[in-house]
């Protein structure tokens, strides 16, 4: 069966810091990656997608930055965190039925 | 592009009731209707989902159901159970389209 694994869980960093989140799935192949930030326990913001290894879409201007070094594996990066880069930070895959299946999730705090 | 509208944004009963969270969509393309559920702290999980291709489904307390024609499917939950309180997200997408279209959410609190 497959999962999905991102870490680490929770992050306090301080504004200007540098970020690097991970997320690997394993049991497939070739999925399609997404990053969503999850502002204020509610809606769910795409960020990033990723169809194959170095094909990265953004869908929001920003900060941030996302990579896919590995066919499993999908990164998401910051130079710079500002306050606003705040939230809950979901990884989540899928493959061609459509179906995107979440992980646990980052809980990022910038102070 | 797709849009997708949720209601109510806040849904509270008590244990044992029926509840019912009720999504439209602007795009008749969209043809794939999942529902997840996301308890506080946690990842979206799905608990259900439904395809264009028929009008309803149903996994032991939840249902979905699917009307093409005013482009609005709903999920309901029947006998409420306190472990039920979370918040609800429906998300609607089209073949060929990665990236589907969610709804703002549903806080369901089902009271003991």
């Amino acid at each position: 069966s497959q999962t999905i694994h991102q870490w680490p869980a929770t992050l306090v960093q301080p504004v200007g810091s540098p970020l690097s989140l991970e997320c690997t799935v394993e049991g497939t192949s070739n999925p399609n990656l997404y990053w969503y930030r999850q502002a204020a326990g509610r809606g769910l913001q795409l960020l990033f997608y990723s169809v194959g290894i170095g094909q990265i879409s953004s869908e929001v201007p920003q900060n941030l930055s996302a990579s896919r070094p590995q066919d499993r594996q999908f990164i998401l990066s910051s130079k710079k965190l500002l306050l606003s880069d705040s939230g809950f930070y979901l990884c989540a895959w899928s493959t061609s039925t459509d179906t995107q299946y979440f992980g646990p999730g980052t809980r990022l705090t910038v102070l | 592009g797709e849009n997708v509208e949720q209601h109510p944004s806040t849904l509270s009963v008590q244990e044992g009731d029926s509840a019912v969270i009720k999504c439209t969509y602007s795009d008749s393309a969209s043809n794939y209707f999942p529902w997840y559920k996301q308890e506080l702290g946690k990842g979206p999980q799905l608990i259900i989902d439904i395809r264009s291709n028929v009008g309803e489904k149903k996994d032991q307390r939840i249902a979905v159901t699917l009307n093409k024609t005013a482009k609005h499917f709903s999920l309901h939950i029947t006998e409420t159970q306190p472990e039920d309180s979370a918040v609800y997200f429906c998300a609607a997408s089209k073949g060929g389209s990665y990236i589907p279209t969610f709804g703002r959410g549903t806080s369901l609190i089902v009271h003991p």
